[in-house]
């Protein structure tokens, strides 16, 4: 049962340089999420989407798009990446309904130089 | 500005004591709140849960003290073990949102000394 699994692990880029984010889970969860992780900032959301099929901006969503590309699968793409976008990202998913627990991927840890 | 305040970046714990996370909020809008562990290399795990309908809810070692006029909640860990040494996120949903919009605190490091 792998849960939220999370591609790549680590990834360094050159600032500039795009590079997409993959994300799957297989619970048959509806909504997912990005999260990303600063030392002193806990985690941050970036982009959710509630259902296959829409998508919705979080707190920090600049720099960022998403794609939802079906149940299963939603991937976070930098376009053009930025020191700033050094973090650790997470991908997480929910069942819809309100107030249940988020299950969360390993992360990626990546670094723009 | 942070909506969820964990004041305590770090805290250290003798092995079978209590352990006691503090975590506070601002918006008033908050009505579901939740602990995560997280180990290092690892995304964060759920941990447990309270409504805002409740002033207490307990799973094992864990209990999870809610305070809604004080804006207020923490984790109590009873006793504490060396497995318990983690990072341990607050996280609060705004009502009426489905799914899990979460605001996390910044964390608080978790040391359990054998």
């Amino acid at each position: 049962n792998a849960g939220v699994t999370q591609t790549p692990k680590f990834q360094v880029l050159k600032t500039g340089q795009s590079m997409t984010l993959q994300c799957a889970q297989d619970m048959n969860h509806n909504s997912m999420y990005w999260y990303r992780q600063d030392p002193g900032m806990g985690l941050r959301l970036i982009y959710y989407s509630a259902s296959e099929g829409t998508t919705d901006k979080g707190e920090v969503p600049n720099g960022y798009n998403v794609s939802r590309l079906n149940k299963r699968e939603f991937s976070l793409r930098l376009e053009s990446a930025a020191p700033s976008q050094t973090s650790v990202y997470f991908c997480a998913s929910t069942r819809q309904e309100m107030n249940t627990e988020a299950f969360f991927g390993q992360g990626t840890r990546l670094t723009v130089v | 500005d942070q909506q969820v305040k964990q004041n305590s970046p770090s805290l250290s714990v003798q092995e079978g004591r209590i352990s006691i996370l503090n975590c506070d909020y601002t918006n008033s809008m908050f009505d579901y709140f939740l602990w995560y562990k997280k180990y290092p290399a690892e995304g964060p795990t759920f941990l447990i849960s309270i409504s805002s309908i409740k002033d207490k809810n307990e799973d094992g070692r864990f209990t999870v003290f809610l305070n809604k006029s004080a804006k207020h909640l923490s984790l109590h860990i009873v006793p504490s073990q060396p497995g318990d040494s983690a990072v341990y996120f607050c996280a609060a949903n705004p009502s009426g949102e489905y799914g899990n919009k979460l605001v996390f605190g910044a964390g608080t490091i978790l040391r359990v000394k054998s």
